[in-house]
Order: C-alpha cells, then structure tokens, then sequence
C-alpha cells in the first residue's frame, strides 16, 4: 500500500461546477501538506500549501487537512476549462527529510465549457 | 527570474547505454530534488543535494547517482539503462533546506525513452 493515496481519476466535470479532489495518507509524521497542479508535458506548480490541521483559502482555492483523519481536499470552486490538468497531492516533513515530498498518483481533471 | 532549467527535453537511448541529465536551478537556490514521473508509480522521489552535499536519497538501485556542484547546477546520472528507466525525471529546486517554507520550483522535464 503506498503512503499516499489519490483517486486517479478522470473526474470530468461541466465549467462552473465546484470541484473536490482528495489524497489519505498512512504517515502520521508528514507535517506540511501540499498541491500541485501539473499541465500536459509540464513540470508541477505549487497551488497550495497547508502546515498541519485546517483550512486556507486562496481566490477559488480550498485547501483543507484533517490530520485526525490522515485526509486531505483541495476544493476549486467555480471550475474553468483552465483548470483541467492534473492535481498532485504531496506531503513532507518527517524529521531529517529536508525537501523530500512524498507524492499522490495524481487526479486528472477536466473541466467541459 | 529565470525558472529551473532541464536539458535536454527529450532524448531516446536504448538498453545498456547510460545517460546524464543536468538541472539549471533558479539562481540563489542551494536545494536541488529529483523526481521519476512514471504512469505506473507517479512521482518518486530520487535524491536530493544542498551545497554540493547529497542529504537525501530514495528507494533506487545504485544505477542512479547524481552529483551538485559549487554554481548549484545538478546532474543525474543512470547507467546500465533498462526500458523499465522510461520516465519523465523532473528536477526541482527550494531555497530553504527543508520544506518547512513549502515552495519547490520544478522545471518541466527531461523526457527519456529507453528502447
């Protein structure tokens, strides 16, 4: 079982919808919680990033974790045809770790106009 | 301010050679990453430098080695290549030592086919 689990997906949904995306996780020393978005034939970019428990907000980004629950969602509110690409969860910060993340599979999003 | 650069983009080589790829970080970053994009087994972490050092390194058989030198700039080097190699290797670099700040900047790939 891998320490990162995400939906793969294809999750198709019509523009405007709000979308949810998750990532569970088995480690519970990872401390800060990330989400990447990766565009056909690109390298990943940083959307969100989380330290610990709660929520953070940024435009139509959602970000929440649940470190109880070793759960983690990205919500996109108001979805665009922009926005299809493929979603990463990532997560870090066992002790000695530096900057290795430990990554999902991916979510591959498609936003319909 | 120049992103992460990876060269080259894409390359073919078949089994038993070896290949070298090299990562251009963003000027100022010590912490270079790198990453194995593969269908199968997503995003796998490979290793990691800071100041020249290797502080990190994933579940990889010894094939894979890399090297940072003084200007920061990174190489990755796999020998032996086996078509199981075939993946897209992604180089990413931090200012920080750790992830506590959150930002690892990626550049978009160096493609390797192994027929």
């Amino acid at each position: 079982q891998k320490e990162v689990e995400q939906d793969p997906g294809p999750l198709s949904v019509p523009e405007g919808a709000i979308v949810s995306l998750n990532c569970t996780y088995s480690n519970s020393a990872f401390q800060y919680f990330m989400w990447y978005r990766q565009y056909s034939r690109k390298g990943p970019e940083l959307l969100m990033y989380t330290y610990s428990s709660g929520n953070k907000e940024d435009g139509r980004f959602t970000a929440q974790v649940d470190k109880s629950s070793k759960y983690i969602s990205l919500f996109i509110r108001d979805s665009q045809p922009s926005d299809s690409a493929t979603y990463l969860c990532a997560m870090s910060g066992v002790q000695n770790a530096g900057n290795m993340l430990t990554f999902g599979g991916g979510t591959r999003l498609m936003v319909k106009p | 301010k120049a992103g992460v650069t990876q060269t080259p983009r894409y390359l073919i080589k078949t089994r038993g050679q070896q290949v070298t790829l090299s990562c251009s970080p963003i000027s100022g970053h010590r912490s270079v990453s790198w990453y194995q994009q593969t269908p199968g087994q997503g995003l796998q972490f490979l290793f990691e430098y800071f100041s020249e050092t290797q502080r990190n390194k994933g579940n990889f058989p010894g094939r894979f080695s890399g090297r940072q030198f003084s200007n920061s700039r990174s190489e990755m080097n796999v020998s032996t290549l086996e078509l199981g190699d075939s993946a897209l290797y992604l180089c990413a670099s931090s200012f920080s030592r750790t992830t506590n700040t959150g930002e690892l900047f990626f550049g978009e790939g160096s493609r390797l086919t192994v027929l």
